[in-house]
């Protein structure tokens, strides 16, 4: 098993751009998880989705940030326009129901300048 | 509830020495911890869990101790290695399958 991919790893990209984050979620895990973390704030739920369907979304910190699943194998985090305060590590995780633990991601480290 | 870090607390240990890492939870309601390591560059990775009808577990090297009267984790790590330095997360859920995390303890082993 792969465990979950996350492409970029690494991503610089221009104030006002728009950036895209991808994961690929354990095969047969049923629920995927964006997480932010910074030094400031530490570990922060983005948003999570079970079944490919968005559970809670309450983390989103702006209408710039959205995140599709169109699939149970595929996941996209987009930041549009992307501003210097959103880098930081993004990390997606995956797991099944019932089981609390989740799998992580290496993380996708964006900077924005 | 969720944490905002500033600092890292840190902890130093002496190579073979064991080291308890402390955490504090918010939610009474969780039924069910998890303690997560990461090393820089990577993401975080399980180490051990413990559900809440249980006050004490234990894995290789590693014990976890659960007081919910003052909703406090702690783990302990056994003869401490150059290779447990890393940032250790506390994780707590309730209901539903959405873990918070605590700001975490940065581990530092010395030689």
């Amino acid at each position: 098993d792969a465990g979950v991919i996350q492409s970029p790893r690494h991503e610089v990209t221009e104030m006002g751009q728009e950036v895209t984050l991808r994961c690929k979620p354990i095969s047969g895990h049923d629920y995927l998880f964006w997480y932010r973390q910074t030094m400031m704030r530490g570990l922060e739920l983005l948003i999570y989705f079970n079944n490919n369907v968005p559970i809670d979304d309450s983390g989103m910190p702006e209408d710039r940030f959205s995140a599709k699943m169109p699939n149970a194998s595929f996941s996209t985090l987009k930041i549009q326009p992307s501003e210097p305060r959103d880098s930081a590590v993004y990390f997606c995780a995956s797991s099944l129901v019932g089981v609390g633990t989740y799998t992580f991601g290496s993380g996708t480290r964006l900077t924005v300048v | 509830g969720e944490s905002v870090g500033l600092h890292l607390p840190t902890l130093s240990v002496q190579e073979g020495d064991n080291s308890i890492i402390n955490c504090a939870y918010s939610n009474s309601a969780s039924d069910y911890f998890i303690w997560y390591k990461q090393e820089s560059g990577k993401g975080p990775q399980f180490i051990i869990d413990i559900r809440s009808n249980m006050d004490k577990r234990q894995g290789q090297r590693v014990t976890v101790l659960l007081n919910k009267t003052v909703k406090h984790l702690s783990l302990q790590i056994a003869a401490t290695q150059p290779g447990d330095s890393a940032v250790y997360f506390c994780a707590e859920k309730a209901a539903g399958n959405k873990l918070t995390f605590g700001g975490g303890t940065r581990v530092l082993v010395k030689p």
